[in-house]
C-alpha cells in the first residue's frame, strides 16, 4: 500500500521563474492538501483539492495555484518565484468522507530553494 | 498564520524520562491532532483528540485537551533516543477543512 509520494525531492530555482511540484495521494484517498513549511516554523495551509476543484484556500497569493487530476494526483504551481518562497512543500492526503476529522497522511515533501 | 504557541520551543531530556509539550490555540476547534517530524521531512500523525474529549492514550503517548483554556498537552513517557524530533499540534477549526499548525517543540532525547 503506497503512501503519499512527492516529486521532486529537491529543487533549486531562480527568482521570477515558475515551478511545478507533484503529489500522488495514498491509495484510496481522494483529497489532497498542500502546505508550505518555512525553516523553523509549522506548516501553513495553501489549499485543498477534491473532485478536481479547489475546495478551500489559505492565505496565499494567486501566484500559488494547483490542479487535481482524475486519478486524484495533484500539482502545485508557483509563478514569479520570490526568495521568500523557499520552503519545504508538503502534500497531505485524506478521504473526503472522513473529512479533516481524521488523520492526514503526509508525503516526505519537496525542498524548494529560490536563489 | 500560526494557530498558536507551543511551549517549550525546545526540550532536552535523558532517555527514560518523560517529556511534556504544551499547545495553545485561539479559535473554536473540531479536533486537535499531534504530529511528529524528523529532520525537516514529512509529518507523521500521532494522535487525535476530539473537542468533546478530555484525555486520550496511545501507547506511550497521553494527550489532554482543555477547551475552556484552549490548550492541549502531549506527554511522552519513558522517552527513547528515537523520539528525538519536532512535535507539532494542529487544530481543525470549526467550519474549516485544513489543519492549522503551531510552531512546534524540538525534542532532543539524550541516550
Amino acid at each position: 500500500d503506497a503512501g503519499v509520494t512527492q516529486s521532486p525531492t529537491h529543487l533549486i530555482k531562480t527568482r521570477g521563474q515558475q515551478v511545478t511540484l507533484r503529489c500522488s495521494p495514498k491509495s484510496g484517498h481522494d483529497t489532497v492538501s498542500w502546505y508550505q513549511q518555512a525553516l523553523g516554523q509549522g506548516p501553513q495551509f495553501i489549499f485543498q483539492y477534491y473532485e478536481e476543484e479547489e475546495r478551500q484556500r489559505g492565505n496565499f497569493p494567486d501566484r500559488f495555484s494547483g490542479h487535481q487530476f482524475p486519478n486524484y494526483s495533484s500539482e502545485l504551481n508557483v509563478n514569479a518565484l520570490l526568495l521568500g518562497d523557499s520552503a519545504l512543500y508538503l502534500c497531505a492526503s485524506s478521504l473526503a468522507g472522513q473529512g479533516v476529522t481524521y488523520a492526514q497522511y503526509f508525503g516526505p515533501g519537496t525542498r524548494l530553494t529560490v536563489t | 498564520s500560526q494557530q498558536g504557541e507551543e511551549d517549550p520551543q525546545a526540550l532536552s531530556i535523558q532517555e527514560g524520562e518523560n517529556a511534556t509539550m504544551n499547545c495553545s490555540y485561539k479559535t473554536s476547534i473540531n479536533n486537535l491532532q499531534w504530529y511528529r517530524q524528523n529532520s525537516g521531512r514529512g509529518l507523521v500523525h500521532l494522535i487525535l483528540i476530539r473537542s468533546n474529549e478530555r484525555e486520550k492514550h496511545s501507547g506511550r503517548l497521553r494527550v489532554t485537551l482543555d477547551t475552556s483554556k484552549k490548550s492541549s498537552s502531549l506527554l511522552i513517557t519513558a522517552s527513547r533516543a528515537a523520539d528525538t524530533a519536532s512535535y507539532f499540534c494542529a487544530t481543525v477549526n470549526t467550519g474549516r477543512r485544513a489543519l492549522t499548525f503551531g510552531s512546534g517543540t524540538r525534542l532532543q532525547v539524550q541516550p
